[in-house]
């Protein structure tokens, strides 16, 4: 099981946000990241806890490990205000955390 | 550029079975050691996944769910599928397939998805 905190954020641009997921149970750094726009399928960040899928802006950051992870946006952007979801691809059934959604203060 | 589509009825009766196809285009659903999946998003909620399969039909089922699912593919369309029986209200969601992408690490993860396609369970 994987829980986000917190459940929902308002952050104004430019603003440096952070995400946490913890795991229920150690998953070594088998987790990702991914950000989901409304109305849109999820879009994939980060894996392996840290590294950036090609094409992600650097601002993005993750870390973390065993258990605590964090996904960072260093300067907030107008594009970055979505939902953001962890999930782990350490233990099956593969599960996802239930959500940070970033809203514009 | 590998991109999946969904395609399916979108209601179904209370009890009946849900069918879904994943069409795949710009790969072979054969030609990498990726699995493909479904994951599913009720309205307002988060994502649950259900399930995967490789292209030689070796599966992966979520338990919560395995009694009622089955995921085949079919190689020679370049597709896969995902019915699920007897269902009801709760699993009224958008379903999404997707492909699970790994690396010779061991870490895998979900990428590309495609857009989904909505379900509803009424009569």
């Amino acid at each position: 099981q994987l829980t986000q905190t917190p459940s929902s954020l308002s952050a104004s641009v430019g603003d440096r946000v952070t995400i946490t997921c913890r795991a229920s149970q150690s998953i070594s750094t088998h987790l990702n990241w991914y950000q989901q726009k409304p109305g849109k399928a999820p879009k994939f960040l980060m894996y392996a806890a840290s590294s950036l899928q090609s094409g992600v802006p650097s601002r993005f950051s993750g870390s973390g490990s065993g258990t605590d992870f964090s996904l960072t946006i260093s300067s907030l952007q107008p594009e970055d205000f979505a939902t953001y979801y962890c999930q782990q691809s350490y233990i099956i059934p593969w599960t996802f955390g239930q959500g940070t959604k970033v809203e514009i203060k | 550029q590998v991109q999946l589509q969904e395609s399916g009825p979108g209601l179904v009766n209370p009890s009946e079975t849900l069918s879904l196809t994943c069409n795949v285009s710009g790969d072979s659903i054969s030609s990498r050691n990726d699995y493909w999946g479904w994951i599913r998003q009720p309205p307002g909620k988060g994502l649950e996944w259900i399930g995967s399969i490789y292209y030689n039909g070796h599966t992966y089922y979520n338990p919560s769910l395995k009694s009622r699912v089955t995921i085949s593919v079919d190689t020679s369309k370049n597709h896969f599928s995902l019915r699920l029986s007897s269902v009801t209200a709760a699993d009224t969601a958008v379903y999404y397939c997707a492909r699970r992408e790994g690396n010779y690490r061991g870490y895998n993860w979900f990428d590309p998805w495609g857009q989904g396609t909505l379900v509803t369970v009424s009569s």
